[in-house]
């Protein structure tokens, strides 16, 4: 399979537990997007990397929230002393040029 | 503001009959890429068609065409000869600037479509 994938696929924890997502974009991929999504909403931008180097952070992403990419390959999104409003899918998508391609994201709910 | 608005929470169509759904979006920028999305039921995100603002001729894609109204900043779907497996979310989607692939996606709120046997 060579399409971004993420694990784990659904993630349930403890208000204030701390969380970590991974993504494997597409191989050729330097571009690597994280998104969320709540339930009937489009998708919201939270950061982009470009290679390695983090180039863009939404207001989305509060100080409980840190993204890295190290070596310009996989991505770990962290949320830290998660809270009920965390509860969203998490998407990460990648792109070469021609559009974004999308991974099946990570449920989180937070009890 | 950048923004895209779907105005059809909700579509249905019946199998191999044509289907529109609308988009409209606000952008000062004069370059940008836009995109359809559809999301089945297991939630993977797939990319339908895109368009470069800047050029006149509307995408197509097999069955999936585009009315790519600039002056009206309007981005439509068609969908032709529908199969149930159309079935699915679509979010109409936009990169503002130039830069295509390098920016972030901003999204409508989806369109439920519902293609019915």
């Amino acid at each position: 399979d060579t399409g971004v994938s993420q694990n784990p696929r659904h993630k349930i924890t403890k208000r204030g537990q701390n969380v970590t997502f991974r993504c494997d974009p597409i191989s050729e991929h330097n571009r690597l997007y994280w998104y969320r999504q709540t339930l009937g909403q489009g998708p919201e931008f939270l950061t982009y990397f470009q290679n390695e180097a983090q180039l863009e952070k939404s207001r989305l992403l509060s100080d409980r929230f840190s993204a890295e990419r190290p070596k310009g390959s996989f991505s770990t999104l962290e949320i830290q002393r998660t809270e009920q409003g965390d509860s969203a899918m998490y998407l990460c998508a990648s792109s070469l040029e021609k559009g974004q391609f999308f991974g099946p994201g990570t449920r989180l709910t937070v009890l | 503001a950048q923004t895209v608005t779907q105005s059809q929470p909700e579509m249905s169509v019946q199998e191999a009959e044509t289907v529109t759904l609308s988009c409209t979006y606000d952008t000062s920028e004069n370059n940008y890429y836009l995109f359809w999305y559809k999301q089945p039921p297991s939630r993977q995100m797939i990319l339908v068609i895109r368009q470069e603002a800047y050029k006149q001729q509307n995408a197509t894609e097999n069955r999936f065409s585009v009315n790519f109204q600039k002056a009206a900043k309007s981005f439509s779907l068609k969908i032709s000869d529908s199969q149930l497996g159309d079935t699915a979310m679509y979010f109409c989607a936009f990169i503002p600037g130039a830069g295509g692939a390098t920016n972030k996606l901003i999204f409508g709120t989806g369109t439920l479509l519902a293609v019915q046997p």
